[in-house]
């Protein structure tokens, strides 16, 4: 079946440095790659997106390219800020043949912590 | 309100009580998905309503679990004679496109369900 395999964390940083949090997926069909972000104390949301293979999706100077060809979908910032302290979650949708909507397939979740 | 809507947000139950779990999801979603978070994963998916049909409650663990979504809008999870093991966080979503490869899931905060 469909997987997600997300770095472990705590991942800690200083503020303005660079991150990578790694995510690689499996899946039977062709799918859409996700990065959710949960704030403290806030429900889920979706930081960024991409449908095919090397689409970028990018959002609050954050980004992650579809890389088909090593099933990858690492997040990436160029400078953190402690605002960017979440719990980070890399997903997929992997519709089935016939269409339809299916749920998300989910990576264990990436703590990060930023620090001044 | 605004954005998908969660009650209880916290539910302590004794084992062997029955429990019920709200969802009010954003007006006009047609899709709504729950999903079970334990402590320290990713969520996982439950079951999936389109209006008011359950198109999918594969992800549901037993038939302990029972959901429904009668009018098309409100959802209700259920969990009779609640386990240990039931213990986590209990996320709706919803989504205004029925295909989900290319929509974006909006959560609620969760309900968090302890079971003594």
């Amino acid at each position: 079946g469909d997987s997600v395999t997300q770095m472990e964390g705590p991942v800690t940083l200083s503020e303005e440095a660079f991150l990578t949090i790694n995510c690689t997926y499996t899946a039977t069909g062709y799918p859409s790659l996700f990065w959710y972000v949960q704030y403290p104390g806030e429900g889920l949301q979706l930081l960024l997106k991409a449908t095919k293979a090397d689409d970028k999706g990018s959002n609050k100077g954050f980004e992650a390219t579809y890389r088909k060809e090593t099933t990858s979908f690492h997040l990436e910032k160029g400078s953190v800020q402690v605002s960017d302290s979440a719990v980070y979650f890399c997903a997929l949708s992997d519709p089935r043949s016939g269409g339809g909507a299916d749920g998300l397939t989910f990576g264990k979740g990436t703590h990060l912590i930023i620090q001044p | 309100g605004a954005g998908v809507s969660q009650s209880p947000r916290y539910k302590v139950a004794k084992r062997g009580q029955d429990v019920a779990l709200r969802c009010d999801p954003i007006s006009g979603h047609v899709s709504l998905f729950w999903y079970q978070q334990a402590l320290g994963q990713g969520p996982e998916f439950l079951t999936y309503f389109q209006n008011e049909a359950q198109l999918d409650k594969s992800g549901l663990p037993s038939d302990r679990f029972f959901a429904e979504r009668p009018e098309g809008s409100v959802s209700t999870l259920k969990i009779q004679r609640t386990q240990q093991e039931d213990s986590a966080v209990y996320l709706c979503a919803s989504s205004l496109v029925e295909v989900l490869n290319t929509g974006e899931l909006f959560f609620g905060e969760g309900s968090r369900l302890t079971v003594l």
